[in-house]
């Protein structure tokens, strides 16, 4: 198992430019979700999806689309790329949706710079 | 709204030194307790978690922690450290209630273990 994959590692972007991250697992995990690290901040949900077709918004969500078609993939769209989302971006899952007390397994993490 | 806090920003341990990282919770149910370590330029990996039962909890790495309800406390624990311990340490929670999908994370600790 390749366990969660992120693409690209790394991406810089000018603002007002849009851009996908890629995330895909191959655990059969119900849930995944989006977590940027910002320096001093810790890791803050931007969205999360329990199960295909289903997604709802974490803790900052502005500026972000997500989609979830299969349960593979959790793609994260930037609409229109701000100085303000530099920032590292995890993509995280877990087996279960409904068992909220399961341990996540990270990708090894996308670093974006918006100029 | 649940909330953790790594009182701490860095911690500094003579290797075969016990170690100490703090954490601290607030949740309106009962917690769901994790501790992840993240290694230098790579994702998370999952140490433990306290859902119910024993205070105690034992992870990987020879890492445990104490959950003290009273204290609303998880410290992570470690009798003998070493310098591949050194790494960013996060705490993070999640209320027990039914739909709480939202894992929230404390700022995190970076542990330096010094030979």
């Amino acid at each position: 198992n390749a366990g969660v994959t992120q693409t690209p590692k790394f991406q810089v972007l000018k603002t007002g430019q849009s851009m996908t991250l890629q995330c895909a697992q191959d655990m059969n995990h119900e849930y995944m979700s989006w977590y940027r690290q910002d320096p001093g901040m810790g890791l803050r949900l931007i969205h999360y999806s329990v199960g295909a077709g289903i997604t709802d918004q974490g803790e900052v969500p502005n500026g972000y689309n997500v989609s979830r078609s299969t349960t593979e993939d959790f793609p994260l769209r930037l609409l229109s790329a701000a100085p303000s989302q530099t920032s590292v971006y995890f993509c995280a899952s877990s087996y279960s949706s409904i068992t909220t007390n399961e341990k996540l397994f990270f990708g090894s993490g996308t670093q974006l710079s918006v100029l | 709204a649940q909330s953790v806090a790594q009182p701490e920003d860095q911690v500094n341990v003579a290797e075969g030194n016990p170690l100490t990282v703090k954490c601290t919770y607030s949740v309106s149910g009962n917690p769901y307790l994790f501790w992840y370590v993240q290694y230098p330029n790579r994702g998370l990996q999952f140490l433990l978690k306290y859902i119910t039962g024993d205070n105690l909890v034992k992870g990987s790495y020879g890492f445990e922690a104490e959950f003290n309800k009273s204290q609303t406390s998880f410290h992570l624990k470690k009798p003998s450290a070493l310098v591949s311990d050194s790494a960013l340490y996060f705490c993070a929670v999640r209320d027990s209630g039914a739909g709480s999908y939202q894992l929230t994370f404390g700022k995190g600790t970076k542990l330096s273990v010094i030979p």
